[in-house]
């Protein structure tokens, strides 16, 4: 069964870089399939943050990009995520998901439960 | 605001059937055979119900369906019962640039 798990700071301070990291168990990365992060602000709907291919290559969505960066620790079977200059918007729970397949277009299928991240002063 | 649009909220009565829309644009929905939908319980995790616009993943019961017409997918839940109650999210692929995108979500109540 794979297994997805978040681990980061819960609260960070405006302008601060966000840095979590996500730990899987029961598939190694480095046999395939793309690696996600998804928020989700309190009460709202999912936003897409970006993907990591096993490779190395990544994706991110074009309103993030410039902030956003995701890595890939085959050796540890993890990934990371960085955003920097964050700020009260980006206050949301962290997913980080399994998809893509062989393709990077099959669907989102295994999820982490997500952490809360809170921006706040 | 969300790319995707979703009702706010349905309902229905045990036994009965409803339907969640989710309307894009041309450039996801209408572009692309990639439409999933996600159930979510309050506090859980996103579970996948519904991919490549039709297709259940294992497990998934077939009172859950799902179709497309132009740039409006829709999701269909037959036989209401208790547990369906939760949100609902649909997916699309948006292309290589701006790759995936989601809907507000559609908040289910089992009367």
């Amino acid at each position: 069964q794979v297994q997805l798990q978040e681990s980061g700071p819960g609260l960070l301070k405006p302008s601060e870089t966000l840095s979590l990291t996500c730990v899987v168990s029961g598939y190694s990365i480095s046999s395939g399939y793309y690696w996600a992060w998804i928020r989700q602000p309190p009460g709202k709907g999912l936003e897409y943050i970006g993907s990591i291919y096993h490779s190395g290559t990544t994706y991110y969505t074009p309103s993030l990009q410039s902030r956003v960066t995701i890595s890939v620790d085959t050796s540890k079977n993890q990934f990371s995520l960085k955003m920097s200059s964050v700020n009260a918007a980006d206050t949301a729970v962290y997913s980080c998901v399994r998809h893509g397949g062989s393709s990077g277009l099959d669907p989102f299928d295994y999820w982490g439960q997500g952490t809360l991240v809170t921006v706040s002063s | 605001q969300s790319a995707l649009t979703q009702p706010r909220s349905v309902s229905g009565s045990p036994g009965q059937s409803v339907t969640i829309s989710c309307t894009g644009t041309s450039s996801d929905i209408g572009g692309y055979h990639y439409v999933s939908w996600y159930q979510q319980h309050p506090g859980k995790a996103p579970k996948l119900m519904i991919y490549d616009v039709s297709k259940r993943p294992s497990g998934v019961p077939d009172r859950f369906s799902g179709s497309k017409s132009g740039n409006t997918a829709s999701l269909t839940i037959s036989g209401l019962q208790a547990d369906d109650e939760a949100d609902y999210y649909c997916c699309s692929y948006a292309g290589t640039n701006t790759l995936w995108v989601f809907g507000g979500g559609t908040k289910l109540t089992v009367l």
